[in-house]
């Protein structure tokens, strides 16, 4: 059974750094694409960045280029987002997903539960 | 970006007759594998999302059979045959075929 389990979500001022994390399970972890997509309060899905199975390629969302960073370790089963110079408009609950392909999602398979993220002064 | 937009974005049915929602996007959404890598997801209030539909047309492990997709190229449509209460949520289409992957805007579907 596929899992996905996020934490390390909370409350952050502006300019504040969180790091979330994804523990993975139940399935060959090094062979998918991971990401994270994010759910501003009342609004919709919007990707936020995706790294491929070997973690050699990433992508990012103009809104959060420069500020966060996605990795994952293999070797823990593990997908990371480090999320630096926080803004308001970054305030949600963040999804970890796992893809169906190797180097990019092509589709979300499998949807973690989610992490809330609120930043405010 | 592609841009994938949704309509209706927001659909009363009444419990046993069928609905159905449209996604187009703003380019073909052919990858250079050949697949079409548009996919529907369903969120009920309070959880998170769901994998109903990928690669336009295929249901995924334990999607009822009343769910159905069909399209191509730019044009997309979900199809619930008998919605059901459980059914109740909002509806986002999704394209994986480029970074960034986008989403439609939502439909949120009720009962009457």
């Amino acid at each position: 059974e596929v899992q996905l389990l996020e934490s390390g979500g909370g409350l952050v001022q502006p300019g504040g750094s969180l790091r979330l994390s994804c523990a993975a399970s139940g399935f060959d972890f090094n062979t998918h694409a991971m990401g994270w997509v994010r759910q501003a309060p009342g609004k919709g899905l919007e990707w936020v960045s995706v790294v491929s199975g070997s973690g050699g390629t990433t992508y990012y969302a103009d809104s959060v280029k420069g500020r966060f960073t996605i990795s994952r370790d293999n070797s823990k089963n593990t997908l990371y987002l480090q999320m630096n110079s926080l803004r308001v408009e970054d305030t949600g609950v963040y999804y970890c997903a796992k893809g169906y392909c190797s180097n990019v999602i092509c589709q979300a398979e499998y949807w973690g539960q989610g992490t809330l993220a609120t930043v405010s002064s | 970006d592609i841009v994938m937009t949704q309509t209706p974005l927001s659909s009363p049915v009444t419990l046993g007759q069928a609905a159905s929602i449209s996604c187009r996007s703003s380019q073909s959404l052919v990858h250079r594998d050949g697949y079409t890598y548009l996919s529907w997801l369903q969120q009920r209030p309070g959880q998170p999302p769901r994998l109903l539909i990928y690669k336009v047309s295929n249901r995924f492990s334990g999607v009822p059979d009343r769910f159905s997709g069909s399209g191509a190229g730019t044009d997309f449509t979900l199809k619930i045959s008998r919605v059901e209460a459980e059914d109740v949520g909002v509806y986002y289409c999704m394209q994986g075929t480029q970074f960034p992957n986008t989403f439609g805007q939502g439909t949120k579907l009720e009962i009457k």
